[in-house]
């Protein structure tokens, strides 16, 4: 057990639908990671938070956007849904905002499909 | 840019067999290189690591050597078992931090008794 709680597990849903996939990063870390792993695309970096502040913006769609909470957990929202989207969202923390061969801890994933 | 690529699997051995999967990067800089792990129903967690050319990340019997001349960091077990049946993924940061994490597309390995 990584200590990174995703929820929910599994997401199913229509096109043009919004949703949101939450995550709580391990007891004590700062920094939250999105990651969408898609067949044909690998496992894509999306988005960083450190304590409550962007940090640093990846491969996301102006579709998609995120936020942390003062609580440190943090939210992925996910709008206008295409059937393209339909991926395994995982979310990861890190203690520091990420010193290069830091290691990241990662949750178990949510599963979107969209149908 | 930076890129990493791994060899296509899916990878299938007997047990006792032994295992090379292929990484080889490109990278602007001097990065670190990860190889991490996903079991099945589970998220990825770090298997080993290497800061600089010629380190060797090891662990749980798992060996991977930075190979700077040649790019590459190839993943390497004497024998593999069941339980070491999940997917591999080579991945990079350059010195601006894990939000520059690179990964392969990962390699699909497949255990039989």
């Amino acid at each position: 057990d990584s200590g990174v709680t995703q929820t929910p597990k599994h997401l199913i849903t229509a096109t043009g639908q919004r949703v949101t996939l939450r995550c709580s990063p391990r007891s004590g870390d700062l920094s939250v990671y999105w990651y969408q792993q898609s067949l044909d695309q690998g496992l894509q970096f999306l988005i960083q938070y450190y304590n409550g502040e962007e940090r640093a913006k990846g491969n996301i769609l102006e579709r998609f956007s995120a936020q942390q909470f003062p609580d440190l957990h943090s939210e992925l929202n996910l709008s206008s849904l295409e059937l393209g989207d339909s991926a395994l969202y995982f979310c990861a923390s890190s203690r520091t905002p990420g010193q290069g061969d830091e290691k990241l801890f990662f949750g178990s994933g949510t599963q979107l499909s969209v149908l | 840019g930076n890129s990493v690529t791994q060899m296509e699997g899916p990878v299938t051995l007997s047990e006792e067999a032994f295992l090379t999967i292929n990484c080889t990067y490109t990278a602007t800089g001097y990065p670190s290189l990860f190889w991490y792990v996903q079991y099945p129903g589970e998220g990825l967690q770090l298997l080993l690591k290497a800061t600089k050319a010629d380190d060797k990340g090891s662990n749980k019997g798992f060996e991977a050597t930075y190979r700077k001349e040649t790019t590459s960091f190839h993943l390497e077990k004497g024998s593999v078992q069941v339980s070491d049946s999940a997917v591999y993924f080579c991945a990079l940061s350059d010195q601006g931090g894990a939000n520059n994490l690179f990964f392969g597309t990962g390699t699909r390995l497949t255990v039989i008794p």
